[in-house]
This record gives structure tokens, sequence and C-alpha cells, in this order.
């Protein structure tokens, strides 16, 4: 069964401190992306990594992507409060599967 | 630019009716996709059109269907609808399909009564 497992699923930081989200999938996948979603709002893209060994930064948010190890890691700098959101991933397989599996969401608290 | 918009933003309706849902892509992007969130099965996604083609579909039955016209504005139907389809569905756009940018609606939240 095709998994798409994040961790954790809730995680509450001080500001100023650094974090990692881990995306962890279950089949092979050059192709990931990430989303953040605020409550009650719809999603907004950050990253797409299309390769192996893919990294992007935006501001404090860096994400990196690892296919041999079927891992993608969303790394926060320095968080501050404006970051507090829920974060997901999503592994495309359409090229193959007709499918783009999402994670359950990282719920990210950040305290000021 | 304008973004990408969505109609209804609000809908209820009762089992066993239809809906139809109606997605505006960002002008130029030729690629439109659709999702469905909810809170017990998360994010999922449900079909993807290029340039008036369906060329993905998820795990969904056949009562979800949709469409792209010429100017890649997409509409998505779902028949015989059930208590389960209340949710948030999602439109996103993109220049074209695979792995570019896409840029989401403000979703349309359906509750079936």
């Amino acid at each position: 069964e095709l998994k798409v497992e994040q961790n954790p699923l809730f995680l509450s930081m001080q500001e100023g401190k650094n974090y990692t989200i881990y995306c962890n999938y279950s089949t092979t996948s050059d192709r990931l992306y990430w989303y953040r979603q605020d409550p009650g709002k719809s999603l907004e893209s950050l990253f797409v990594l299309l390769s192996n060994g893919a990294v992007k930064q935006e501001g404090r948010l860096m994400a990196s992507l690892d296919t041999k190890a079927r891992l993608s890691t969303l790394h926060i700098t320095a968080a501050v409060h404006d970051l507090s959101a829920t974060y997901f991933c999503a592994v495309d397989i359409r090229n193959r599967d007709d499918k783009i599996i999402f994670g359950k969401g990282t719920r990210l608290h950040i305290l000021p | 630019k304008a973004g990408v918009t969505q109609t209804p933003r609000y809908l209820i309706k009762t089992r066993g009716q239809q809906v139809t849902l109606s997605c505006s892509p960002i002008s130029g992007h030729r690629s439109v996709s659709w999702y469905q969130q909810t809170p017990g099965q998360g994010l999922q996604f449900l079909f993807e059109y290029f340039s008036e083609t369906q060329r993905n579909k998820g795990n969904f039955p056949g009562r979800f269907s949709g469409r792209q016209f010429s100017n890649s504005r997409s509409e998505m139907n779902v028949s015989t609808l059930e208590l389960g389809d209340s949710a948030l569905y999602l439109c996103a756009s993109s220049l074209n399909q695979g792995g570019d940018t896409q840029y989401f609606g403000p979703g349309t939240r359906l509750t079936v009564l």
C-alpha cells in the first residue's frame, strides 16, 4: 500500500528555534511537493522538488528531497509566529499510477 | 493577474442530488487539478485536466466527473450525492501539467444533508 507519512503530526515550538518536518514515502518517485495551509484557508504551494538531491529555500524554510531514501525534509530556521500553519507534503506518481498522495499534515504552532 | 476563482464558495445539498462546481484558472494556465479535503480522509487528488483532456484521475467513483473548456475553465460534477461527499473542494491551476507550481483557489465548501 502506498503511504506518505509525515512526522511529527503536531509541533509546538518557540520562536527563534530550528526544527525539521519529515516526509517519508513508500514508493519510488522523483516529484514531491510541500504546501502550507492556514486555518480555514486554501492551500499555498511552497516547494516543488523534481529530482534527487533537490534543495529549495524560501525565507526561513528549506526543503530537500532524497529519492533513494524516499525522504523529504522541510527545515525551519529561526521560527517566527507567522509560520504557524499546517504543512503538507505530497508525492506525485501521476506518470504511472494516476495519483498524488498527501501526507496527513504537520500542524505547526510557534509560540511567541 | 487575477488568481484562481471558484464558484460557488459554499453549497448545501441533500443526499441524492447532484452538484456542479466551477473553477477559473489564472490566465494563461492550461492545467487544472481538483482535490477533496475532509477531516477523515485528508487531502485527496481527484483529477487533472490539460488542454480539455482528463490526464489523470484519482481513486474516486464514477459519480465524480469533470471537464475542461477551451478557455481552460473547468467544472467538476458529483452525482447522487452522499453524506461522505461533504468536503472542501479545491481547484488548482498551473501553466503546464506535471511538476509546475500550482496555484490554488479558495475552495468550495460542500455540505450534504
